[in-house]
Formats: C-alpha cells, sequence, structure tokens
C-alpha cells in the first residue's frame, strides 16, 4: 500500500539555521504531496503542497519538491525561526476520487534562539 | 476560505458518558468528511470517512457502536464517543473535502478529549 516515511525527530536547530526534513513515499500512482505544520495544541495546517513531478511548492520560507525519480519531497527552509517549532508531518494524496491522505510520523523540529 | 471548525475545543468528562464533537466546514460545502484521532506525539490516525447523507466507513480497528459519526448535512459531522473511558482521552481532529476541490482536505483544530 501508499506510505510516506519521514525522518525521525526532534530535529534541533538555532535560530537562522537550515533546515531540512526528508521526505519520502511509496505509491502506485502519481499522488499529490503534502506538507501540513502542527503547533502546539493545534490542528494541521496545509504549509504547501505539489500535485505532480518538479511541482515546487512554497509558502513562508519553506519549500519541498516533488521528485519521481528519488519519490520524495523534502522539506526545507534557508533561516528557521524560533516560530517555526512545530511539528511537520508529510502526506500523499493519490488523485483518484475522494482518498484518503497517508501521513508519515511526524518531525518535531525545535529552534531555538 | 476553506474554513473548518469543532467545538468543544476541549472537553472533560466523566468515565461512562458520551461525549459529542461537532465538526463544521464554514465557508464550502463538504461532501467528504474524515475523522482522525491523535495520540501524544504521534501521527494522525483515521478514524473514519462519512459523506453526507450515507453511513460512514470505519478504518480496521475501530468501533463503529463506539464511536458514531452522523453527516448530516453538507456543512456538520459529529463524532459522539459513546461510554467513554479514560483509554479514549485524545486528541480528535477532523477533516473535509471541498466539492470544487475533490482532493484537498481542510483541517478542523481539533478536540482535546480528556476522561476522568
Amino acid at each position: 500500500g501508499d506510505s510516506v516515511t519521514q525522518m525521525e525527530g526532534p530535529v534541533t536547530l538555532s535560530e537562522e539555521a537550515f533546515l531540512t526534513i526528508n521526505c519520502t513515499y511509496t505509491a502506485t500512482g502519481y499522488p499529490s504531496l503534502f506538507w501540513y505544520v502542527q503547533y502546539p495544541g493545534e490542528g494541521l495546517q496545509l504549509l504547501l503542497k505539489a500535485t505532480k513531478a518538479d511541482d515546487k511548492g512554497s509558502n513562508k520560507g519553506f519549500e519541498a519538491t516533488y521528485r519521481k525519480e528519488t519519490t520524495s519531497f523534502h522539506l526545507e527552509k534557508g533561516s528557521v525561526q524560533v516560530s517555526d517549532s512545530a511539528v511537520y508531518f508529510c502526506a500523499l494524496l493519490m488523485n483518484s476520487g475522494y482518498s484518503t491522505l497517508t501521513f508519515g510520523k511526524g518531525t518535531m523540529l525545535l529552534v531555538s534562539p | 476560505g476553506a474554513v473548518v471548525s469543532q467545538h468543544p475545543s476541549r472537553v472533560i468528562c466523566k468515565s461512562g458518558t458520551s461525549v459529542k464533537i461537532e465538526c463544521r466546514s464554514l465557508d464550502f460545502q463538504a461532501t467528504t468528511m474524515f475523522w482522525y484521532r491523535q495520540f501524544p506525539k504521534q501521527s494522525l490516525m483515521l478514524m473514519a470517512t462519512s459523506n453526507e447523507g450515507s453511513k460512514a466507513t470505519y478504518e480496521q480497528g475501530v468501533e463503529k457502536d463506539k464511536f458514531l459519526i452522523n453527516h448530516a448535512s453538507l456543512t456538520l459531522s459529529t463524532l459522539t464517543v459513546t461510554s467513554a473511558h479514560p483509554e479514549d482521552s485524545s486528541f480528535y481532529i477532523c477533516s473535509a473535502t471541498d466539492l470544487r476541490a475533490a482532493y484537498e482536505q481542510y483541517f478542523g483544530p481539533g478536540t482535546r478529549l480528556t476522561v476522568t
């Protein structure tokens, strides 16, 4: 079945450091890919998405490129802030009807001043 | 646009009682709503998928008689935890799919349930 694997956390960085959170997927077709962010005590917010190969999703300084050849969708940010501390979930959605999201286990990011 | 609300945001109930959680799409019509459960420091576990006007489809291992889901309209779905026990304490999150953007899900802010 479909699955998403993302690096285990927590990832601990200092403010203004470069961030990479790895995400790879397994799917039988060509999914859409998402990154969601969850701040403490809150629900999930869509951070960015990409619907086809080579698409780059970007938002709030975060970027991720849909790489079909490596089945990856790594999340990057050039300079993290303390306010970026949260849990980040990579997810895929098969583009066939009302299919369900498949989530990775989440990666906690902790940014210190 | 595409806002999903949940009510209540937090609830504490006694063991043996039932609790209802509402999920509403505020500015769009949601043909499909999803209910997730999240344990501390873990990912979201899909509990069930509900389509407006029909019975919910439950994931394997989820007791449909314990977690009653109703999707009576295109903007409202409810999850009722019946005869709650402490092990039902969790963070429950709903999401909804917009008719116009069939594949994207919009998430509610979650409901923290504590059963004492």
